[in-house]
């Protein structure tokens, strides 16, 4: 079975800063890697995936993510924020074989001028 | 363009009743599936089904029922309301094909009380 960690809760920053969201994940077999943002009261929009290839994968909105096996790490950044990034960021993860997502527990970003 | 759409948007229940979430998708997916989410636990799955007439239980099913008689509509039955039941529920679909990108798609999200 997979899952998935998003130590960070609560993310502050501080507008046109540069912000990391980490995300680990475990799993016994080969895994696609997703962050899905959502604002305020609405659904989930996909930021980015990792299937296969390049580790590093860019995303709408000026979002990147790296893939590193080693340490079963998918974190998300993005070098300069907008106060309209404020949203919570979920990272997901399913196994190549099934369709199910396995999702973190999601961080909050707060973008303040 | 329509994509995944869910009804009712909002819905407020009292303890004991039973409603449908309904759930209908244009993309002709195989994969259907209904998630809840909840503050600081991220988005659970309840059911899924990999194509009409085939549904299977997820990691929260207690208290759900789902049927799925036609590729486009997947919904979801709430049998006995109950407070805990109070969630945002999310409707996603996706293809099999290896052409989809795998890519996952969410409804707009149903907002659930239950009093």
């Amino acid at each position: 079975a997979q899952s998935v960690t998003q130590l960070d809760s609560q993310v502050p920053v501080f507008e046109e800063a540069p912000v990391e969201l980490r995300c680990n994940y475990s799993s016994s077999v080969s895994v696609y890697l997703f962050w899905y943002v959502q604002y305020p009261n609405q659904g989930l929009q996909l930021l980015l995936k990792y299937l296969s290839g390049s580790t590093l994968v860019k995303g709408i909105n000026g979002f990147e993510a790296e893939f590193n096996k080693s340490q079963t790490s998918f974190h998300l950044r993005k070098p300069s924020v907008h106060i309209s990034d404020t949203a919570e960021y979920f990272c997901a993860v399913r196994n190549t074989g099934f369709q199910k997502l396995v999702f973190g527990t999601g961080t909050r970003l707060l973008v303040s001028p | 363009n329509a994509g995944v759409t869910q009804t009712p948007k909002f819905q407020v229940l009292k303890t004991g009743q039973s409603m449908t979430l309904q759930c209908a998708q244009d993309m002709n997916h195989e994969y259907m599936s209904w998630y809840r989410q909840d503050p600081g636990m991220g988005l659970r799955l309840i059911h899924y089904s990999v194509g009409a007439g085939i549904t299977d239980q997820g990691e929260v099913p207690n208290g759900y029922n789902v049927s799925r008689s036609t590729t486009e509509d997947f919904p979801l039955r709430l049998l006995s309301a109950a407070p805990s039941q109070t969630s945002v529920y999310f409707c996603a679909s996706s293809s099999a094909g290896a052409d989809s990108g795998n890519t996952i798609y969410f409804g707009e999200g149903s907002w659930l009380t239950v009093v």
